[in-house]
Order: C-alpha cells, then structure tokens, then sequence
C-alpha cells in the first residue's frame, strides 16, 4: 500500500525558514517523480515544485522559486521542501504528491499545515 | 502561463439527479505526443485530493464508474451520472503538462 507522511509542518514568524518532510513507502521511491502541492485558506489547489526521481531536475512555482528548495533521499525514501524567507501567502496546508506520469497524482499524503504569522 | 476555468464554482444537486463541470483551458491541451494530460480530483471535507479522472476519460483505480470524463483540444467537462452524499467536495481540474503546472479554481458540490 503506497503511503506519504508528510511532517514538519508548524507556525513560523514571517522571514523565517521551515523543511518539510514526506516519508515514501509501498512503491520504488526512486524511481517516482514527486511533487508538492498546497491549499492556502479558502482557496484552491495551487502546485508548488517537482523533482525528478534523482534528485537532478527540479522545477518551482513562481511564486516560491528562489525561496523554497525541492530535494529528495532516495537511500531514506524521503522527500523535502525547505522553505525560507516565507511569508503569509505561504500560509497553506503541503501535500507531498505521488507522480504517476505527466502530473497525474495518484496519491497524496495527509498534509502538512504550514502557518506564517507573527 | 495555461489558465484553466471551471464553472460553475459551486452546484446544489439533489442525490440521484447528475451533475456537470465544465473546465475550459486558455489553449488547447492537446500534447505533441498525441496525449491529453488533463486530470480531475476530489478534494472531500477533512481529507486530501484524490485523483478520479486521468487523461481526460480514464477512470482511476477504485473510482465508481458513476463518474465520467470527456473533452478535447479546449474544453473538457466531468459527469457525475446519479450524484450520491458521497460526491460532496471541492472538484478540480488540472493540466499536467503544462509549466507552471494550472489548476482549475474548484466546483464546490453539495447535497440539496
């Protein structure tokens, strides 16, 4: 059974950095893409970054490129996001997804709630 | 960067009777390959999203065959044939090819 557990998640002041974690398990890890997703308060899905299943392609939203960094161990099945210099637009629950091909997330974790406030 | 435009945002359905979302993209999403990566999910209250409709028209694993997707080039639109209280949620559609990768807005279904 394919399972992601995302951790990490927490209040962080404005200007402050975060790493979120996503735990693989059930399928060959290396082997998958795997991409972030968020859902800001009230809002809709918004996708966030991608990475290659070495680790040496990656690809971000314009709105966190140069703030948020994308990288994976695939010896520990786990997938990163650090996010530094954030703001309150980064406000959102983090879905770490499962790439199937071309984007078609088949499977999602649990979320992680990221909150940027003062 | 592709827009994609769900309507409506939001239906009041009464259990038994379809339901319809149009998603429409600001051009054509048809891929050099000959495929079309345009994918709907179902976010359901206190859950996370989870892929129903890959590639326009392909069900996923465990998906009732009550949903349905269909579409091409600009326009794309999914059925629900007999809505269920099952189905309430927040649907999207999404372009997979594209970078950035677009979301659509979201359709809010409840049950009347």
């Amino acid at each position: 059974e394919v399972q992601l557990v995302e951790s990490g998640g927490g209040l962080v002041q404005p200007g402050g950095s975060l790493r979120l974690s996503c735990t693989a398990s059930g399928f060959t890890f290396s082997g998958t893409w795997m991409q972030w997703v968020r859902r800001p308060p009230g809002r809709g899905l918004v996708w966030v970054s991608m990475i290659s299943p070495d680790g040496g392609g990656t690809d971000y939203a314009g709105s966190v490129k140069g703030r948020f960094t994308i990288s994976r161990d695939n010896a520990k099945n786990t997938l990163f996001l650090q996010m530094n210099n954030v703001g309150p637009d980064d406000t959102a629950v983090y879905y770490c997804t499962k790439d199937g091909g071309w984007s078609r997330f088949e499977h999602w974790g649990q979320g992680a709630r990221v909150t940027v406030s003062s | 960067d592709i827009v994609m435009t769900q309507s409506p945002l939001s239906l009041s359905v009464t259990p038994g009777q379809p339901a319809s979302i149009s998603c429409k993209s600001s051009r054509s999403l048809l891929h050099s390959n000959g495929h079309t990566f345009l994918h709907w999910y179902l976010q359901k209250p206190g859950q996370s999203p989870q892929l129903l409709i890959y590639e326009v028209s392909n069900r996923f694993s465990g998906v009732p065959d009550r949903f349905s997707g269909s579409g091409s080039g600009t326009d794309f639109t999914l059925k629900i044939s007999r809505v269920e209280a099952e189905d309430v949620g927040v649907y999207y559609c999404m372009e997979g090819s594209s970078q950035p990768i677009a979301f659509g807005q979201g359709t809010r279904l409840d049950i009347k």
